[in-house]
């Protein structure tokens, strides 16, 4: 089944504590994105990867860190959480082409509060 | 990247009738998708519309496209509880690899 896997589902943790929130697509796909959606804000891109070792910053960068090693596999790393990072996290991929996003598959979230 | 805007904010009817949610965009556009997300899950895709295309089906679903005014609405026909949801829009720039996001239309089918 194809799918976009983001684990943990649900995490409480401290300020300060680094977190790594994992993200994994079955579907070959080369995009991948990470979003925070917050009551209010909407959908706001953090990262995104083009291809393997290629990432570029979203609208809200600030205080997160992604990699891309594997085709697969996008972690979104938190160094030092801050309780304004409490969100809802959603990872997200798609084939991509012409410099175009295309259709994409979400994961089914990944809620994260910052004590 | 700016968010696009989406009208109404919320819709609520009655289980059988009809729903039309709206999404204007600011730039010239490769392609506009609809998604949908039911509460606190992840965000499903729902149709694309090329921006040489003026209307498009899938199902109960129908979607049009006007580039000159920059605008899309999406139409769903004789709805169902199960299409309580959010509805969002994202326009697809060209070549630079980020959609630009509406606010979301909550939709509420009273059975």
């Amino acid at each position: 089944e194809a799918q976009v896997t983001q684990n943990p589902r649900y995490l409480i943790t401290v300020t300060g504590k680094k977190l790594t929130v994992t993200c994994s697509q079955n579907m070959n796909h080369e995009y991948m994105s990470w979003y925070r959606q917050d009551p209010g804000l909407g959908l706001r891109q953090i990262y995104y990867s083009m291809n393997v070792e290629v990432t570029d910053k979203g609208d809200v960068p600030e205080g997160y860190k992604v990699s891309r090693k594997e085709k697969r596999n996008f972690p979104l790393i938190l160094e030092s959480p801050s309780p304004n990072q409490t969100s809802l996290y959603f990872c997200a991929s798609s084939l991509s082409t012409g410099g175009n996003t295309g259709e994409l598959f979400f994961g089914e979230g990944s809620r994260l509060t910052v004590l | 990247s700016q968010q696009g805007e989406e009208d109404p904010q919320a819709l609520s009817i009655q289980e059988g009738e009809n729903a039309t949610m709206n999404c204007s965009y600011k730039t010239s556009i490769n392609n506009l998708q609809w998604y949908r997300q039911n509460s606190g899950r992840g965000l499903v895709h729902l149709i694309l519309i090329r921006s040489n295309e003026r209307e498009k089906h899938s199902g109960r679903l129908r979607v049009t496209l006007d580039t000159s005014k920059k605008s899309s609405s999406l139409l769903i026909t004789a709805s169902r509880a199960a299409d309580t949801a959010s509805y969002f829009c994202a326009s697809d720039m060209d070549s630079n690899y980020q959609l630009i996001w509406g606010a979301g239309t909550k939709l509420i089918i009273k059975p």
